[in-house]
């Protein structure tokens, strides 16, 4: 298995709603990352978690909150987004923080707050 | 401070022909690694090759290869033999040591149209 799966695919949330997008990868990987991507734009990086621990948070808005429940899986909760949190949201995971490993993608969810 | 750059917002290739697509980067790190990804309309980022700062000769996986060129901090993407499925978004991406390797950070992107 050489892939990360994100889901749902499409989500469509009201301001008031919290939702949470779920990534899974089974290839052992032991670091994960959550990026934000806006139309024609190169991604961001939001969160990085490091063998299950957060690493790094990107100074996201606290609307935004990241859980590692397992080394498999990696959860994005979302509570009272804005308009402007719309985007496509890339789940990564990597063999670890070396720097010679590359990302595998998910395909990612795209976003859309009314 | 780390930076990418990606000169080319777009860029046209005949079918079956070659293309470099541009990136320089910066960095104070002597160790670090550069990246090469492909973003098709679906939106999935492919990874396509890697190079390392001490690495002597230029990366290539299938018909992508590297130049890497250190003093001049270069790091162009060349695709052979064009085909239409290359027509997608590239990104050129940086980890270095200066964020313990957790952070990749990418340049603007080149667009690339191959041409029937």
């Amino acid at each position: 298995d050489t892939e990360v799966t994100q889901t749902p695919k499409h989500l469509v949330m009201g301001m008031t709603n919290k939702k949470s997008l779920k990534c899974e990868q089974h290839m052992g990987h032991r670091a994960m990352y959550w990026y934000k991507q806006k139309a024609k734009k190169p991604p961001e990086l939001m969160f990085v978690y490091s063998y299950e621990k957060l690493s790094i948070n990107e100074s996201v808005p606290s609307r935004f909150s990241p859980e590692c429940p397992n080394s498999s899986l990696l959860n994005l909760h979302l509570h009272a987004l804005q308009p402007e949190d719309s985007a496509l949201y890339l789940c990564a995971s990597s063999q670890d923080a070396g720097l010679s490993y590359g990302y595998t993608f998910g395909s990612g969810t795209r976003l859309t707050v009314v | 401070a780390q930076k990418i750059t990606q000169t080319q917002p777009g860029m046209f290739v005949q079918e079956k022909e070659a293309v470099t697509l541009d990136c320089t980067y910066d960095t104070s790190d002597q160790s670090y690694g550069l990246f090469w990804y492909k973003q098709p309309s679906s939106g999935e980022m492919i990874f396509l090759i890697y190079q390392g700062s001490y690495d002597e000769q230029n990366a290539t996986e299938g018909r992508y290869s590297l130049n890497f060129q250190k003093a001049r901090k270069s790091a162009n993407l060349v695709i052979s033999a064009s085909q239409l499925g290359d027509s997608a978004m590239y990104f050129c991406a940086m980890r270095d040591g200066n964020t313990g390797g957790f952070k990749t950070i990418f340049g603007a992107g080149t667009r690339l149209f191959v041409k029937a």
